[in-house]
């Protein structure tokens, strides 16, 4: 079942915030943020864990709901840099195995950065 | 660290021909896994490997197949093309999987004509 993610689209000025949504009609294992620019391939952000596990590596933000199978993105005072496609995964496994581990994707939502 | 490579970039192929596509984790990765990208249905996945073995697929008919090698480079191939098989299909690995940082390649544009 693939995520929904909201909005589609949006546009803001540089120093802006914005916020994406990321919610699934299934119990979520995981949460993964990716984001990709026109042209690139998409590029690792942040990956959320059920029990509250974050693991990031830049300077955005990212809540998950578990009960209500939701993950939201925190861009906060956005850059130029930010503008791109930003996409949630989700991993729906029950347990910690290795075993059917499989991301499913949003349809993204892009987010375009003005001056 | 050298990243994913995929080859060929681009590939223009007719409806009915078959296609493989390759892809080269970065070293020491062992999860291997594929996806379609195409404007309307975003990132679908396709299948993953880990230690040659297909650990999951996604709701894709059977004539998109794949493999891993003991080097963990893996070929992905596409048999009877159809015009909506048309895609860029990525490729991403990890070092382990579940819940690790995936690397992306830059994909293999597939056009089908």
């Amino acid at each position: 079942q693939q995520p929904v993610q909201s909005p589609q689209a949006v546009i803001l000025r540089e120093g802006e915030d914005a916020v994406i949504n990321c919610s699934s009609s299934k119990a979520l294992y995981s949460v993964h943020w990716y984001r990709q620019k026109h042209g690139e391939a998409p590029v690792f952000l942040m990956i959320l864990l059920k029990g509250g596990e974050q693991k990031g590596h830049e300077k955005i933000s990212a809540s998950f709901n578990e009960k209500k199978q939701q993950s939201s993105l925190y861009l906060t005072a956005s850059q130029l840099s930010y503008s791109g496609t930003y996409f949630c995964g989700t991993d729906h496994r029950e347990g910690s195995g290795g075993s059917n581990y499989k991301l499913t994707f949003g349809k993204g939502t892009l987010l375009t950065v003005n001056p | 660290k050298a990243g994913v490579t995929q080859t060929p970039r681009y590939l223009i192929k007719t409806r009915g021909q078959q296609v493989t596509l390759s892809c080269s984790p970065i070293s020491g990765h062992r999860s291997v896994s594929w996806y379609q990208q195409t404007p309307g249905q975003g990132l679908q996945f396709l299948f993953e490997y880990f230690s040659e073995t297909q650990r999951n697929k996604g709701n894709f008919p059977g004539r998109f197949s794949g493999r891993q090698f003991s080097n963990s480079r893996s070929e992905m191939n596409v048999s009877t093309l159809e015009l909506g098989d048309s895609a860029l299909y990525l490729c991403a690995s990890s070092l382990r999987s579940p819940n690790t940082e995936a690397f992306f390649g830059q994909g293999t544009r597939l056009t089908v004509v």
